[in-house]
């Protein structure tokens, strides 16, 4: 089975604009979630996916948004940009169950100017 | 809320000797817990899970993790460590946060070099 597939690898943006990531789970799971990762605050959880519904959000800003597509891909939304949003973006995907694990792309890495 | 400690932020430890990281939780109820591994750029990988059942788990590349309900724990061990494991270890705990809600929550990490 191919893996998840998150892109794009890197991006550069400036403050104020909006950016959207992509993540494609592996075949057959319908759990997409996606993590922020930084040196300071480590692995902070934004929000999980289920059959293109929300089913748990982290403590983030609204700036901060996701979607969920019928063929489970994933997109995230990140608008008016700030420095401090400058991070590797992590999506993992798993089959439905809390003992389930989570497998993970290999990220974005946003950088912020 | 559920937490999970990572003591350590770096282990060092000689190629060939037994390599421990160390991990603690807290959650309400039973919970659900996870080892990954993580090398630069690149993203997490599972090692391993603990559900329930035995306290002892084994998992990818000779690592295995000892589940200790009292204490709290779950420490990650190899007992002989190599060069290539070197990297970026989390430790993670899902739980029911409410209403059948579940989050899967991760330490800081710890820093894992081992040294030829």
């Amino acid at each position: 089975k191919a893996g998840v597939t998150q892109t794009p690898r890197y991006l550069i943006k400036t403050r104020g604009q909006q950016v959207t990531l992509s993540c494609s789970p592996i075949s057959g799971h319908r759990s997409v979630s996606w993590y922020q990762q930084t040196p300071g605050q480590g692995l902070q959880f934004l929000f999980e996916y289920f059959s293109e519904t929300q089913r748990n959000k982290g403590n983030f800003p609204g700036r901060f948004s996701g979607r969920q597509f019928s063929n489970s891909r994933s997109e995230m939304n990140v608008s008016t940009l700030e420095l401090g949003d400058s991070a590797l973006y992590l999506c993992a995907s798993s089959s439905d169950g809390p003992w389930q694990p989570q497998h993970f792309g290999d990220g974005t890495r946003l950088s912020i100017l | 809320a559920q937490s999970v400690a990572q003591p350590e932020d770096q282990v060092n430890v000689a190629e060939g000797n037994p390599l421990t990281v160390k991990c603690t939780y807290s959650v309400s109820g039973n919970p659900y817990l996870f080892w990954y591994v993580q090398y630069p750029n690149r993203g997490l990988q599972f090692l391993l899970k603990y559900i329930t059942g035995d306290n002892l788990v084994k998992g990818s590349y000779g690592f295995e993790a000892e589940f200790n309900k009292s204490q709290t724990s779950f420490h990650l061990k190899k007992p002989s460590a190599l060069v290539s494991d070197s990297a970026l270890y989390f430790c993670a705990v899902r739980a029911d946060t409410g209403a059948g809600s579940y989050q899967l929550t991760f330490g800081k990490g710890t820093k894992l070099s081992v040294i030829p």
